[in-house]
């Protein structure tokens, strides 16, 4: 059974960046696509990013298109989320995920616990 | 824009059956929208229920149910426990790598 743990999260001013990670342990990360999802305070979840097991198939919603950016390092066993240019409203827990599959047309399954970004002057 | 549609709300007897519904703003929901279901409750990470429509992720009791009724994606519970009291999301593919999450629904056992 595959671990997640997000990393990176912390206090940061409007117009920062910051990159978050996810440290998978176990069987398998190289073959599952992966998945962001965040969560404002008090808010629903909102899908972020998913990329292939691979790296070569991704995509972004476009709420956060052209400022963030999703990338894996499978020798690293380790999913990444580049954040540039955050806002307010990026406030938000972040979750990794993973999949049952390789491909983007999987849905997020395997979660972790989650690292909370907060964005503030 | 599409948008993902759920009831914000719902109750349920203790002992009760209870429908959630998914739906798209754009059209019909069809087993290619791989329509899966969480439930989360607060301060807790979601934990998955129902993937692509209609398979149990493991571990989940089987009065957890996944199925498409009339134009949307739904998800039964049957025999609801106090501790079903949760918030319940659903998500859907609308192709080429894009996903959108619903609104949630959160479900009170009373």
């Amino acid at each position: 059974q595959m671990q997640l743990v997000e990393s990176g999260g912390g206090v940061v001013q409007p117009g920062t960046s910051l990159r978050l990670s996810c440290a998978a342990s176990g069987v398998g990360f190289s073959i599952y696509a992966m998945h962001w999802v965040r969560q404002a305070p008090g808010k629903g979840l909102e899908w972020v990013a998913v990329i292939s097991y691979n790296g070569r198939n991704k995509n972004i919603a476009d709420s956060v298109k052209g400022r963030f950016s999703v990338s894996r390092d499978n020798s690293k066993n380790t999913l990444y989320l580049e954040m540039k240019s955050l806002r307010r409203d990026d406030t938000a827990v972040y979750y990794c995920a993973k999949t049952g599959g390789d491909d983007w047309s999987n849905p997020p399954g395997g979660w972790g616990q989650g690292t909370l970004v907060t964005v503030s002057s | 824009q599409t948008v993902v549609t759920q009831e914000p709300s719902f109750s349920v007897s203790p002992g009760g059956t209870v429908t959630l519904t998914c739906g798209l703003t754009s059209g019909s929901v069809s087993t290619n929208n791989y329509a899966t279901w969480y439930q989360q409750t607060p301060g807790q990470a979601p934990r998955t229920l129902i993937y692509t429509t209609n398979s149990r992720s493991s571990g989940v009791p089987d009065r957890f149910s996944g199925s498409i009724l009339g134009n949307k994606a739904a998800l039964t519970i049957t025999g609801a426990q106090a501790d079903d009291e949760s918030d319940y999301y659903c998500v859907m593919s609308l192709g080429s790598g894009i996903w959108v999450f619903g609104g949630g629904t959160r479900l009170t056992v009373l």
